[in-house]
């Protein structure tokens, strides 16, 4: 069991859809960070969040962090295909710890 | 400046060969990692350096072998590896060990 849990695994969309993609753990992180892949290429950090309720908004992409920050929300409004991507989160526990990664969610947008 | 840069971008080499994966970073962070990553799966992490000191191994074949020359500098040397060892090599770094980390584009390595 990962200690970051991704839903869903695989997400195939029509452009223009509006879509989320789910973070959650059993264990509270002093910040979490969600990145984007492409095939090939190494991750891109898009957001970290730090405090438990907040909300992160990026262009079309609108990140949360559950209120007890053991959660994490990433939704994308009419999602276009360069949106297509591996969606990453990943986690620190408390001060020293490694940054723990989710399994990935796979995001494929139709055009 | 966020960039990590990362070299080769490409590499093929052959189970009794040597070669060197590179990375840089300007930032001036003091941790650096290397990540392996295979198809369709998150990266793994390999080791850390956090103050040019190796922080982290975790369990990884002595085949591969990290080095540090300095606070900008990491270096993955490879001797002898396997078919399987064939994946998607990142480099990252961040101001320290917890905090958010910037990667490279990562070395596609194959082992023929």
């Amino acid at each position: 069991t990962q200690l970051l849990e991704q839903s869903p695994q695989f997400l195939s969309i029509q452009e223009g859809e509006n879509l989320t993609v789910y973070c959650n753990s059993s264990s509270v992180f002093s910040s979490l960070q969600w990145y984007r892949q492409e095939p090939g290429e190494g991750p891109v950090l898009l957001v970290t969040v730090v405090t438990g309720g907040e909300v992160k908004k990026l262009k079309r992409l609108t990140f949360q962090f559950g209120d007890a920050r053991k959660d994490s929300s990433l939704h994308i409004t009419a999602a276009q295909p360069g949106d297509t991507g591996l969606y990453l989160c990943a986690g620190a526990l408390n001060a020293g710890n490694m940054l723990t990664f989710g399994g990935g969610t796979r995001l494929m947008v139709k055009p | 400046d966020t960039e990590v840069t990362q070299t080769p971008k490409h590499l093929v080499m052959g189970m009794t060969n040597k070669k060197s994966l590179k990375c840089e970073q300007h930032m001036g962070h003091r941790a650096m990692y290397w990540y392996k990553q295979k198809a369709k799966k998150p990266p793994e992490l390999m080791f850390v350096y956090s103050y040019e000191k190796l922080s982290i191994n975790e369990s990884v074949p002595s085949r591969f072998s990290p080095e540090c020359p300095n606070s900008s500098l990491l270096n993955l040397h490879l001797h002898a590896l396997q078919p399987e060892d064939s994946a998607l090599y990142l480099c990252a770094s961040s101001q320290g060990p917890n905090y958010e980390q910037y990667f490279g584009p990562g070395t596609r390595l194959t082992v023929t």
